[in-house]
């Protein structure tokens, strides 16, 4: 069964930086391109960056592009979004989102998601 | 970059309409477009995919056409199970972008 199980999510303060996991199993994951997308309450899905299955081509929205950065280490079999400079409009659902195999380029699993509160 | 504008954001309807969501991106993506639903405290998951392909287990009362510019979900006779928020998504070169979504409420 495939499983994408995010981590990392918490209370901080603007202008603070934090760490997402993704842990991902039951599938090769080594052979899928990855995504992060995030959900601020009550508010719509933004996607936020893209990496191919060797890390060699990355993506950004340009909401985040500068402060946030993907990578992956596919010999753990995860996914990361390393965030800093936060801002209060960070606050949101971050999940991690496995592309369909063959270069599809929709999502066909989402992690549970993990929730990222920035406020003073 | 790419915007995708979904109309209408809310929409009201009863069991056993027709439903229809529309989709408009800023530029051409071909058929580089899928439909994603999403209910409370849920992730998302793909309806449709590459404008008009049904993905496996969802049901057949969704379809989806367009491509360019213009896509439409339809949802041919509305079921309890279907009152939830739905997303377009394009998938152009390496970014994607959602549209804002629109609510599929009870009437």
């Amino acid at each position: 069964e495939v499983q994408l199980v995010e981590s990392g999510g918490g209370l901080l303060q603007p202008g603070g930086s934090l760490r997402l996991s993704c842990a991902a199993s039951g599938f090769t994951f080594s052979s899928y391109e990855m995504n992060w997308v995030r959900q601020a309450p009550g508010k719509g899905l933004e996607w936020l960056s893209y990496i191919s299955t060797s890390g060699s081509t990355i993506s950004y929205a340009d909401s985040v592009k500068g402060r946030f950065t993907i990578s992956r280490d596919n010999a753990k079999n995860s996914l990361y979004l390393q965030m800093n400079s936060l801002r209060a409009e960070d606050t949101a659902v971050y999940y991690c989102a496995r592309e369909v195999a063959g270069g599809g380029s929709w999502f066909d699993s989402w992690g549970q998601g993990t929730l990222v509160t920035v406020s003073s | 970059d790419i915007q995708m504008t979904q109309s209408p954001s809310t929409l009201s309807a009863s069991v056993g309409d027709r439903v229809t969501i529309t989709c408009r991106a800023s530029q051409s993506i071909s058929t580089w477009l899928a439909w994603y639903q999403q209910k409370p405290g849920k992730a998302p998951k793909v309806l449709i995919y590459k404008a008009s392909s049904l993905e496996s287990g969802v049901p057949s009362r969704f379809s989806g056409s367009g491509s360019g510019t213009e896509f439409t979900l339809t949802i041919s006779s509305l079921q309890p199970d279907d009152f939830a928020t739905y997303y377009c998504q394009q998938y152009n070169s390496y970014s994607r972008t959602f549209g804002q979504g629109t609510k599929v409420e009870i009437k």
